[in-house]
Protein backbone atom coordinates (compact mmCIF):
# COMPACT_ATOMS: atom_id res chain seq x y z
CA UNK A 1 0.00 0.00 0.00
CA UNK A 2 1.55 3.68 -0.94
CA UNK A 3 2.49 5.90 2.07
CA UNK A 4 3.84 8.87 2.59
CA UNK A 5 7.59 8.97 3.50
CA UNK A 6 10.09 11.35 5.59
CA UNK A 7 13.70 12.05 5.85
CA UNK A 8 15.13 12.10 8.22
CA UNK A 9 13.64 10.61 10.90
CA UNK A 10 15.31 12.75 13.41
CA UNK A 11 17.29 16.20 12.54
CA UNK A 12 19.44 17.79 15.43
CA UNK A 13 20.44 21.51 14.73
CA UNK A 14 21.65 24.63 16.34
CA UNK A 15 19.51 27.93 16.99
CA UNK A 16 19.87 29.76 13.74
CA UNK A 17 20.74 26.86 11.61
CA UNK A 18 18.41 26.40 8.38
CA UNK A 19 17.13 22.79 8.24
CA UNK A 20 15.15 21.14 5.15
CA UNK A 21 12.61 18.55 5.93
CA UNK A 22 11.52 16.31 3.17
CA UNK A 23 8.54 14.45 1.99
CA UNK A 24 7.56 12.03 -0.27
CA UNK A 25 3.76 12.06 -1.06
CA UNK A 26 1.73 9.39 -2.02
CA UNK A 27 2.15 9.79 -5.79
CA UNK A 28 -0.81 10.34 -7.34
CA UNK A 29 -2.01 13.17 -4.51
CA UNK A 30 -2.33 16.36 -5.33
CA UNK A 31 -2.87 18.36 -1.72
CA UNK A 32 0.48 18.10 0.70
CA UNK A 33 0.64 19.52 3.80
CA UNK A 34 2.41 20.04 6.96
CA UNK A 35 1.95 20.18 10.78
CA UNK A 36 4.12 20.18 13.40
CA UNK A 37 3.51 18.72 16.92
CA UNK A 38 5.26 20.00 19.65
CA UNK A 39 6.16 17.80 22.88
CA UNK A 40 2.47 17.17 24.74
CA UNK A 41 0.58 19.36 22.28
CA UNK A 42 -1.79 18.66 19.61
CA UNK A 43 -1.09 18.79 15.77
CA UNK A 44 -0.99 22.13 14.26
CA UNK A 45 -1.52 22.89 11.06
CA UNK A 46 1.11 25.14 9.06
CA UNK A 47 0.54 24.92 5.47
CA UNK A 48 -1.57 23.69 2.46
CA UNK A 49 0.14 23.28 -1.17
CA UNK A 50 -1.88 22.75 -4.32
CA UNK A 51 -0.44 23.15 -7.86
CA UNK A 52 2.73 24.24 -7.19
CA UNK A 53 1.56 27.36 -4.15
CA UNK A 54 0.64 27.72 -1.06
CA UNK A 55 -3.46 27.38 -0.53
CA UNK A 56 -3.60 28.79 3.04
CA UNK A 57 -1.11 28.80 5.71
CA UNK A 58 -1.67 29.29 10.00
CA UNK A 59 -0.24 32.17 11.71
CA UNK A 60 2.50 29.72 12.53
CA UNK A 61 3.95 29.59 9.71
CA UNK A 62 5.83 32.87 9.49
CA UNK A 63 8.63 34.51 6.79
CA UNK A 64 11.06 32.09 8.53
CA UNK A 65 9.12 28.80 6.97
CA UNK A 66 8.80 27.87 3.16
CA UNK A 67 7.98 25.26 1.67
CA UNK A 68 8.53 23.69 -1.95
CA UNK A 69 8.13 21.16 -4.71
CA UNK A 70 11.24 21.17 -6.58
CA UNK A 71 10.82 18.06 -8.59
CA UNK A 72 7.62 15.48 -9.07
CA UNK A 73 8.20 13.52 -6.02
CA UNK A 74 9.74 15.73 -3.29
CA UNK A 75 7.60 18.14 -0.79
CA UNK A 76 9.99 20.23 1.51
CA UNK A 77 9.63 22.07 4.19
CA UNK A 78 12.47 24.78 5.13
CA UNK A 79 13.12 26.73 8.02
CA UNK A 80 15.41 29.41 7.63
CA UNK A 81 16.84 30.29 11.10
CA UNK A 82 15.57 27.83 13.62
CA UNK A 83 14.50 28.80 17.10
CA UNK A 84 14.40 26.85 20.25
CA UNK A 85 10.73 26.85 20.16
CA UNK A 86 10.63 24.79 16.17
CA UNK A 87 11.58 21.71 18.26
CA UNK A 88 8.88 19.54 17.34
CA UNK A 89 7.63 16.38 15.82
CA UNK A 90 6.81 17.75 11.88
CA UNK A 91 4.51 15.65 9.78
CA UNK A 92 3.63 15.30 6.30
CA UNK A 93 0.51 15.07 4.56
CA UNK A 94 -0.95 14.22 1.12
CA UNK A 95 -4.41 13.82 0.05
CA UNK A 96 -6.04 12.86 -3.63
CA UNK A 97 -8.31 15.43 -3.86
CA UNK A 98 -10.26 17.16 -0.86
CA UNK A 99 -10.44 13.87 0.75
CA UNK A 100 -8.77 11.98 3.55
CA UNK A 101 -4.97 13.04 4.13
CA UNK A 102 -2.54 10.63 5.14
CA UNK A 103 0.39 11.21 7.07
CA UNK A 104 3.82 10.39 6.97
CA UNK A 105 5.71 9.15 10.07
CA UNK A 106 6.84 12.36 11.46
CA UNK A 107 10.50 14.02 11.52
CA UNK A 108 11.43 14.76 15.27
CA UNK A 109 13.35 18.17 14.85
CA UNK A 110 15.55 19.36 18.05
CA UNK A 111 16.87 22.65 18.06
CA UNK A 112 19.49 23.11 20.39
CA UNK B 1 -15.05 27.69 11.61
CA UNK B 2 -14.88 24.47 13.38
CA UNK B 3 -13.44 23.13 16.11
CA UNK B 4 -12.90 19.26 18.05
CA UNK B 5 -12.87 18.68 21.67
CA UNK B 6 -11.73 15.40 23.28
CA UNK B 7 -13.19 14.96 26.60
CA UNK B 8 -10.57 12.90 28.25
CA UNK B 9 -6.33 13.36 27.97
CA UNK B 10 -6.44 9.95 29.67
CA UNK B 11 -8.47 6.87 29.37
CA UNK B 12 -7.47 3.53 31.20
CA UNK B 13 -8.93 0.31 30.80
CA UNK B 14 -8.38 -3.11 31.54
CA UNK B 15 -7.33 -5.89 28.74
CA UNK B 16 -10.40 -7.31 27.53
CA UNK B 17 -12.84 -4.47 28.64
CA UNK B 18 -14.53 -2.05 26.25
CA UNK B 19 -12.77 0.99 24.97
CA UNK B 20 -14.98 4.35 24.47
CA UNK B 21 -12.75 7.51 23.64
CA UNK B 22 -15.01 10.70 23.29
CA UNK B 23 -15.35 13.34 20.89
CA UNK B 24 -17.72 16.15 19.97
CA UNK B 25 -17.12 18.95 17.16
CA UNK B 26 -18.56 22.04 15.73
CA UNK B 27 -18.85 22.90 12.37
CA UNK B 28 -20.50 25.70 9.98
CA UNK B 29 -20.95 22.96 7.57
CA UNK B 30 -20.98 19.37 6.97
CA UNK B 31 -18.02 17.86 8.27
CA UNK B 32 -16.00 14.78 7.68
CA UNK B 33 -14.62 13.27 11.22
CA UNK B 34 -11.73 10.98 11.72
CA UNK B 35 -9.85 9.20 14.10
CA UNK B 36 -6.20 8.97 13.98
CA UNK B 37 -4.22 6.81 16.22
CA UNK B 38 -0.51 7.39 17.15
CA UNK B 39 1.73 4.67 18.93
CA UNK B 40 4.85 5.78 21.07
CA UNK B 41 7.42 7.49 18.43
CA UNK B 42 5.43 6.57 15.54
CA UNK B 43 3.35 8.64 12.82
CA UNK B 44 -0.32 8.98 12.81
CA UNK B 45 -2.24 6.08 10.88
CA UNK B 46 -5.87 6.41 10.29
CA UNK B 47 -8.08 4.15 12.04
CA UNK B 48 -11.56 5.13 10.44
CA UNK B 49 -13.51 8.12 8.78
CA UNK B 50 -17.06 9.61 8.33
CA UNK B 51 -17.95 11.18 5.11
CA UNK B 52 -21.69 11.43 5.02
CA UNK B 53 -22.34 8.08 4.19
CA UNK B 54 -23.21 5.55 7.08
CA UNK B 55 -23.22 6.87 10.51
CA UNK B 56 -21.60 4.12 12.02
CA UNK B 57 -18.21 3.89 10.58
CA UNK B 58 -15.89 0.86 11.04
CA UNK B 59 -12.44 0.98 11.02
CA UNK B 60 -9.35 -0.95 11.54
CA UNK B 61 -8.01 -3.21 14.70
CA UNK B 62 -11.60 -3.76 15.63
CA UNK B 63 -12.72 0.04 16.63
CA UNK B 64 -15.81 1.69 15.21
CA UNK B 65 -17.02 5.37 15.65
CA UNK B 66 -20.63 6.35 15.33
CA UNK B 67 -21.46 9.83 13.99
CA UNK B 68 -24.60 11.25 15.84
CA UNK B 69 -25.67 14.84 14.35
CA UNK B 70 -27.68 15.74 16.84
CA UNK B 71 -25.65 15.29 19.73
CA UNK B 72 -22.06 16.73 17.41
CA UNK B 73 -20.44 13.61 18.37
CA UNK B 74 -18.19 11.22 17.62
CA UNK B 75 -16.99 8.82 19.62
CA UNK B 76 -15.01 5.96 19.02
CA UNK B 77 -15.48 2.37 20.67
CA UNK B 78 -13.83 -1.05 20.58
CA UNK B 79 -16.00 -3.91 22.33
CA UNK B 80 -12.53 -5.68 23.84
CA UNK B 81 -9.24 -3.91 24.56
CA UNK B 82 -5.81 -5.22 23.36
CA UNK B 83 -2.68 -4.45 24.54
CA UNK B 84 -1.15 -3.57 21.32
CA UNK B 85 -4.28 -0.47 21.56
CA UNK B 86 -2.15 1.64 23.91
CA UNK B 87 -1.76 4.46 22.46
CA UNK B 88 -2.56 7.93 21.37
CA UNK B 89 -5.88 9.00 19.67
CA UNK B 90 -7.10 11.89 17.81
CA UNK B 91 -10.57 13.02 16.60
CA UNK B 92 -10.16 15.10 13.46
CA UNK B 93 -12.61 17.44 12.02
CA UNK B 94 -12.68 18.66 8.32
CA UNK B 95 -14.25 21.07 6.18
CA UNK B 96 -13.82 20.66 2.39
CA UNK B 97 -12.82 24.10 1.06
CA UNK B 98 -10.64 23.57 -2.40
CA UNK B 99 -8.37 21.61 -0.10
CA UNK B 100 -9.26 19.93 2.85
CA UNK B 101 -8.96 22.42 6.26
CA UNK B 102 -7.92 19.85 9.06
CA UNK B 103 -8.45 20.76 13.03
CA UNK B 104 -6.91 18.22 15.38
CA UNK B 105 -8.36 17.25 18.65
CA UNK B 106 -5.81 17.21 21.94
CA UNK B 107 -5.53 13.41 21.98
CA UNK B 108 -6.42 10.90 24.65
CA UNK B 109 -4.07 8.71 25.65
CA UNK B 110 -5.08 5.00 25.96
CA UNK B 111 -3.63 2.81 28.71
CA UNK B 112 -4.39 -0.98 28.74
CA UNK B 113 -3.91 -3.14 32.00
CA UNK B 114 -2.88 -6.07 31.51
Amino acid sequence: EPEVTQTPSHQVTQMGQEVILRCVPISNHLYFYWYRQILGQKVEFLVSFYNNEISEKSEIFDDQFSVERPDGSNFTLKIRSTKLEDSAMYFCASSRAEDTQYFGPGTRLTVL
Amino acid sequence: AQSVTQLDSHVSVSEGTPVLLRCNYSSSYSPSLFWYVQHPNKGLQLLLKYTSAATLVKGINGFEAEFKKSETSFHLTKPSAHMSDAAEYFCVVSVSGGYQKVTFGTGTKLQVIP
